[in-house]
């Protein structure tokens, strides 16, 4: 049962800011949002992670809804390097150090 | 400092063999956790160990198994391999129990 879900595949011109959007409706109160990514051959790198306000790094922001339900990870200039399966997962917390992984979002980077 | 490193990173393996897989973790961090990644299934968590003691553990058969030992290092192991068993096996570490975690580059397993 998958825990969050995300659209298989997007596009965006290279130097254009990314939108990728997230569901996860039945998120709980201690569950964290997390992004991660995964270029071929390797295993996930980490993006970035929030609990309920918006976040920023070197990398990318994100942005969560009011309500929890749904978030979006924003790469603010798209370059090539950046194409690869985003991966949005909830952290479920309350049990240990659980990562419930979506099926992930495909990105192209378009030069 | 050196990221997690998994051994070896590529293993072939007939059914009905088993099959042992290494992880090691970045330099201080004492949590280890496992996940099996294949085309059909995605990312999936098998299970999570801390302190040498088993966490969490995910649906998988019996027949998946791990331990951690004192300096963190973490060994998972698969008996009687079926074909569906093929799939690249990821490990990730954190500092603490409910930190980021952060992954190897996994092992492929290709059972024939």
């Amino acid at each position: 049962d998958a825990k969050t879900t995300q659209p298989n595949s997007m596009e965006s011109n290279e130097e254009e800011p990314v939108h990728l959007p997230c569901n996860h409706s039945t998120i709980s109160g201690t569950d964290y949002i997390h992004w991660y990514r995964q270029l071929p051959s390797q295993g996930p790198e980490y993006v970035i992670h929030g609990l309920t306000s918006n976040v920023n790094n070197r990398m990318a922001s994100l942005a969560i809804a009011e309500d929890r339900k749904s978030s979006t990870l924003i790469l603010h200039r798209a370059t090539l390097r950046d194409a690869a399966v985003y991966y949005c997962i909830l952290r479920v917390t309350n049990t240990g150090n659980q990562f419930y992984f979506g099926t992930g979002t495909s990105l192209t980077v378009i030069p | 400092k050196a990221g997690v490193t998994q051994t070896p990173r590529y293993l072939i393996k007939t059914r009905g063999q088993q099959v042992t897989l290494s992880c090691s973790p970045i330099s201080g961090h004492r949590s280890v956790s496992w996940y099996q990644q294949t085309p059909g299934q995605g990312l999936q968590f098998l299970f999570e160990y801390f302190s040498e003691t088993q966490r969490n553990k995910g649906n998988f058969p019996g027949r998946f198994s791990g331990r951690q030992f004192s300096n963190s290092r973490s060994e998972m192991n698969v008996s009687t391999l079926e074909l569906g068993d093929s799939a690249l096996y990821l490990c990730a570490s954190t500092r603490e129990l409910r930190d980021t975690q952060y992954f190897g580059p996994g092992t492929r397993l290709t059972v024939l």
